[in-house]
């Protein structure tokens, strides 16, 4: 079964860093990978889709990479700014063998960030 | 491009009555998946319909939950004889056909009292 675990669960820096957020999954055999942005209250912002072939995508000050063998995922976030601030989420879609096929997602729980002026 | 929309955006019922939530997805996207998000807890998926469709429903309890996508209209989520445990934001989102992004809706907030 397909499990997605996200570390931190929360992070908090000062406006200009760069920094990293974690997710591992336990079933490589995935089609691809994607994170989203959600800010409190509201729905979900996809940010950027790795593809299982792939080894990262870039969008701006976001860079993600996708290491299928070893079920990590990175979300590199340059030059933080205060309204980077809001909850990343990582999820998986499993691949055919994994489980059967699926459209579903498997979503991690997250990593709450606070970037302070 | 409108996005993925659902509505109402926040839902509040007492125990027993039946909760409807209806989700329009993206133009040009077949395929409508709904999500729950327990306060505190990662998204769990739902059900997976394409149009007139159920495709994968694994994710829905068996008994008062159900969907439909008809051929005209939006998505519905419909939950009968809600309870407390029901309390959580239900979320909707859509993709084209294959290997393609899934895109949210602001998600319908249910409330049980």
């Amino acid at each position: 079964k397909q499990e997605v675990t996200q570390i931190p669960a929360a992070l908090s820096v000062p406006e200009g860093e760069n920094l990293v957020l974690n997710c591992s999954f336990t079933d490589s055999a995935i089609y691809n990978l994607q994170w989203f942005r959600q800010d409190p209250g509201k729905g979900l912002t996809s940010l950027l889709l790795i593809q299982s072939s792939q080894r990262e995508q870039t969008s701006g000050r976001l860079n993600a990479s996708l290491d299928k063998s070893s079920g990590r995922s990175t979300l590199y976030i340059a030059a933080s700014q205060p309204g980077d601030s809001a909850t990343y989420l990582c999820a998986v879609r499993p691949g055919r063998d994994s489980q059967g096929g699926s459209e579903k997602l498997v979503f991690g729980k997250g990593t709450k960030l606070t970037v302070n002026p | 491009n409108a996005g993925v929309m659902q509505n109402p955006r926040h839902l509040v019922r007492r125990r027993g009555q039946e909760a409807r939530l209806r989700c329009s997805p993206m133009k040009g996207h077949s395929h409508v998946y709904w999500y729950r998000q327990l306060p505190e807890e990662g998204l769990k998926f739902m059900v997976y319909l394409q149009k007139e469709n159920i495709i994968d429903e694994s994710g829905m309890p068996k008994e008062r939950f159900s969907a439909e996508f008809p051929k005209e209209g939006p998505s519905i989520l419909r939950i009968q004889q809600v309870v407390r445990g029901d309390s959580a934001a239900y979320f909707c989102a859509s993709s084209r056909p294959g290997n393609s992004p899934l895109h949210f809706g602001n998600g319908t907030r249910l409330t049980v009292t």
